[in-house]
């Protein structure tokens, strides 16, 4: 299957310090998205890499996609307690079902 | 603007009645999506719509579910008869142009089949 599957599914850690989350998929991307979503709320649409592209800044996030590797890492730097919350990443396929497919999601707490 | 507006938030109903979720997309978006979210299954897509018309409607899981979008300003979609199984959050999004876009997501509807 397309779906990405994030590492780690769980990540705590105290604020001020970075947070890395990973993302692997399967087959031929179009472009690979990050979204976050908080308790109880709907995703929210962090940052959209495409394929051609290997990294893309986005205030404190940084994301990265490595092709050949088939992943992708969201880098969340100086964390925030309002940094706590689920991330998921959504591929896009170049070919076949043209559709996003969501991962499981990391669950991101940051400790004050 | 508003954003994606789904109605209503909450839903508890007993097994075996019929259920009716909403959604008003972006003004000028002509993609929405219907998305069940569990613990178990994560986020599932369960169909999507392109200028109104479905194009796939492979994630929907049985017949008892349904889902139209009569124009470009509101979609519905229908479980009758509701199941406990079918206890989830289920979210509407939109999105500008191609399937592969920015998606952006409503709040969301809690659904409790008693």
């Amino acid at each position: 299957s397309q779906q990405g599957e994030e590492d780690p599914q769980a990540l705590s850690i105290q604020e001020g310090e970075n947070a890395t989350m990973n993302c692997s998929y399967k087959t031929s991307i179009n472009n690979l998205q990050w979204y976050r979503q908080n308790s109880g709320r709907g995703l929210v649409h962090l940052i959209l890499i495409r394929s051609n592209e290997r990294e893309k800044h986005s205030g404190r996030l940084r994301v990265t996609l490595d092709t050949s590797k088939k992943s992708s890492s969201l880098l969340i730097t100086a964390s925030r307690a309002a940094d706590t919350a689920s991330y998921f990443c959504a591929t896009g396929a170049n070919q076949g079902a043209q559709k996003l497919v969501f991962g499981q999601g990391t669950r991101l707490t940051i400790n004050p | 603007d508003a954003g994606v507006i789904q109605s209503p938030r909450h839903e508890v109903t007993e097994m075996g009645q019929e259920v009716t979720l909403r959604c008003k997309p972006i003004s000028g978006h002509n993609s929405l999506f219907w998305y069940r979210q569990t613990m178990m299954r994560g986020l599932e897509l369960l169909i999507y719509f392109n200028n109104n018309v479905p194009i796939d409607d492979s994630g929907m899981p049985e017949d008892r579910f349904s889902a139209k979008m009569p124009n470009a300003s509101f979609s519905t979609l229908k479980i009758q008869p509701s199941e406990p199984r079918d206890s989830a959050v289920y979210f509407c999004a939109s999105s500008l142009g191609t399937f592969l876009g920015i998606q952006y997501f409503g709040a969301g509807t809690r659904l409790s089949v008693l």
